[in-house]
This record gives structure tokens, C-alpha cells and sequence, in this order.
């Protein structure tokens, strides 16, 4: 399968737990979204990047949460001190450089209980 | 003010017939791109179209097509032929500039339902 792949599907973790999801763009694809999405919700923007350059971050983004893409393939999202309105899915996107679109991952559904 | 609206939080449509979902966007951009996506229960959110705001003929996409409007700035998603997989969630969303990042706008989503 040569998509965007996220991982693991599914998380349920303690408040005040930290977590990290992985995400893994489609080979050759230089820029790479994370999107958190709440029930009930469309998707919104976190950050982007393009290679490992972090070039944008959503208000949405806390001092507790942190992205990296350190070789500009995979990325990771952490959530330190975890709380339960973090409970969402978080969806990663991939898209080449010349872009009119961007595929998403099947997420990662994270439950803080 | 939503920079996405979509009114419709659920619709109903008869197999092989044809559903409008509707979409509105609020933009001071002349340069912006419109996408639809479809994300059924599985989560994964699957491109299906996408507009943008210089294109003057509506896109289309095998059985998706766009009526863009763009005095009344409303992107109208039409699925012609429906089918009972076409049953998810279809989010309308909008990225602003034509160029740079990816940052889409998403609206809440339309819930649709294809009856047998």
C-alpha cells in the first residue's frame, strides 16, 4: 500500500499521560499536514511542513503539543500532559509539491479518559 | 463569520438517482482553490474534486461534478447515479491563495444516505 499510513489507528490514554502518533507520507511527497478532528466537526489544521521545515502552526497548536519531521519523510505529533478535550481523531495529509490536492491517512483516534 | 457553511446536515438519496450537497464559502481572496472530500465511517477522508477560483468551466470527476458559483460563492457538490458506497460524510473545504501551503477550511460536513 503505497498511501499515507498513521500509526496506531487507535489510543486510549490516561489524563496527564504524554502520547505520540506517527505518520508516514507517500514516498516523494515534500509537504505533510497534521488535521485534528472533533465529533460532529470538519477537520482543522494544525501544522504544516514542507521537508523537515515546521512552516506553519494553527493557533490550535498548545505549548503542548509538538510536531516533527526530522528527515523531511515521517512525521510525529506528541501530546504532553494529555487532556480529556484531546480526545479526536488526528488525520495526517501528504501532497507533492505542485499540489491541488492532498491525501489523508486513516488517522488516529485518540481517547482520554 | 464560517469561512465554510454547509447546510444540509443530512441527506437522503434514492440509489441511481442523482443528490446536490450544498456549500457556501466567504473569502476576500481573488485566488482560492475549493475541494470536496468524502470520508466514510472508516475515517480516511478521499479527494473527489476539486475547483479553482480562476477555472472557468465547473469541474468534473467521473460521477462528481462541481457547480461553482462564483458571485454567489457557493460550491454545490452534485453525485449523479448515486450509490449505496457513495453513504459517508462529505466535507466541503477551502484553501485560500493558490500557492504555499496546504491549509484547507473544512466545513461541518453533510451526513449522506443512499436508500436501496
Amino acid at each position: 500500500d503505497t498511501g499515507v499510513s498513521q500509526d496506531p489507528r487507535h489510543k486510549i490514554t490516561k489524563r496527564g499521560q504524554n502520547v505520540t502518533f506517527r505518520c508516514d507520507p507517500i514516498s516523494e511527497h515534500n509537504r505533510l499536514y497534521w488535521y485534528r478532528q472533533t465529533l460532529g466537526q470538519g477537520p482543522e489544521f494544525l501544522t504544516y511542513f514542507q521537508n523537515e521545515a515546521q512552516l506553519e502552526k494553527s493557533r490550535l497548536l498548545s505549548d503542548r503539543f509538538s510536531a516533527e519531521r526530522p528527515k523531511g519523510s515521517f512525521s510525529t505529533l506528541e501530546i504532553q500532559r494529555t487532556e480529556q478535550g484531546d480526545s479526536a481523531m488526528y488525520l495526517c495529509a501528504s501532497s507533492p509539491e505542485s499540489n491541488t490536492e492532498a491525501f489523508f491517512g486513516q488517522g488516529t483516534r485518540l481517547t482520554v479518559v | 463569520a464560517q469561512k465554510i457553511t454547509q447546510t444540509q446536515p443530512g441527506m437522503f438519496v434514492q440509489e441511481k438517482e442523482a443528490v446536490t450537497l450544498d456549500c457556501t464559502y466567504d473569502t476576500s481572496d481573488q485566488s482560492y482553490g475549493l475541494f470536496w472530500y468524502k470520508q466514510p465511517s472508516s475515517g480516511e477522508m478521499i479527494f473527489l474534486i476539486y475547483q479553482g477560483s480562476y477555472d472557468e468551466q465547473n469541474a468534473t470527476e467521473g460521477r462528481y461534478s462541481l457547480n461553482f458559483q462564483k458571485a454567489r460563492k457557493s460550491a454545490n457538490l452534485v453525485i449523479s447515479a448515486s450509490q449505496l458506497g457513495d453513504s459517508a460524510m462529505y466535507f466541503c473545504a477551502m484553501r485560500e491563495g493558490l500557492a504555499g501551503s496546504y491549509q484547507l477550511t473544512f466545513g461541518k460536513g453533510t451526513k449522506l444516505s443512499v436508500i436501496p
